[in-house]
């Protein structure tokens, strides 16, 4: 089972600052299938980054993907107030399907 | 539009059943992979299970296995979950959600609203 840890836990920034958030696999994610996901109170997740990299449908540019491998990152180019969520990482090359812990990106 | 709407869940006691569906619209159901994920109160995302598009194959968490089985009506656009032998551990919002292509892993483009199970005496 691949182990996705996400750092940090909370991260407290302003509105128009910059976010990054990390997600560290225990092993290689096949072929950089590794997704990120946005969750806020009682909503269901919503899907943002696919491949790594690829933004879904309607996300705007502002949030971007990288990484490969076992290290991946989520970045906010400038947080908007609607941004201040939680975001989950989530590999879907191998099975069992496994999410990271969640990163809370809230307001200072 | 893709919309997925969620229901079954309910309050049941330990060692009970429940059988949760998800109505889908505004896709062709059968060309999709469909998943179950559930998110205990105040926790993270855990999937649960998955089924192809063609019905004839399934995935499950080992802490279901045995006990949940997933399957899917075509015809009806509609995703079962059967849940027995239910533990308070199993308390959750449970999501479906669609993958993106019809065989195992792919990305979860659509999600259901959840629907809460709540497993206590």
């Amino acid at each position: 089972e691949i182990v996705l840890t996400q750092s940090p836990g909370t991260l407290s920034l302003s509105p128009g600052e910059r976010a990054t958030l990390s997600c560290r696999a225990s092993q290689s994610v096949s072929s950089s299938y590794l997704a990120w996901y946005q969750q806020k109170p009682g909503r269901a997740p919503r899907l943002l980054i696919y491949g790594a990299s690829s933004r879904a449908t309607g996300i705007p540019d502002r949030f971007s993907g990288s990484g490969s491998g076992t290290d991946f990152t989520l970045t906010i180019s400038r947080l908007e107030p609607e941004d201040f969520a939680v975001y989950f990482c989530q590999q879907y090359g191998s099975s069992p399907l496994t999410f990271g812990g969640g990163t809370k990106v809230e307001i200072k | 539009e893709v919309q997925l709407v969620d229901s079954g869940g309910d309050l049941v006691q330990p060692g009970g059943s429940l059988r949760l569906s998800c109505a889908a619209s505004g896709l062709t159901f059968g060309s999709y992979a469909m998943n179950w994920v559930r998110q205990a109160p105040g926790k993270g995302l855990e999937w649960v299970s998955t089924i192809v598009g063609s019905a004839d194959s399934t995935m499950y968490a080992d802490s279901v296995k045995g006990r949940f089985t997933i399957s899917r009506d075509n015809s009806k656009n509609t995703l079962y979950l059967q849940m027995n032998s239910l533990r308070a551990e199993d308390t959750a919002i449970y999501y479906c959600a669609k993958s993106y292509g019809s065989g195992w892993y792919h990305r979860l483009d659509y999600w259901g609203q959840g629907t809460p199970v709540t497993v206590s005496s």
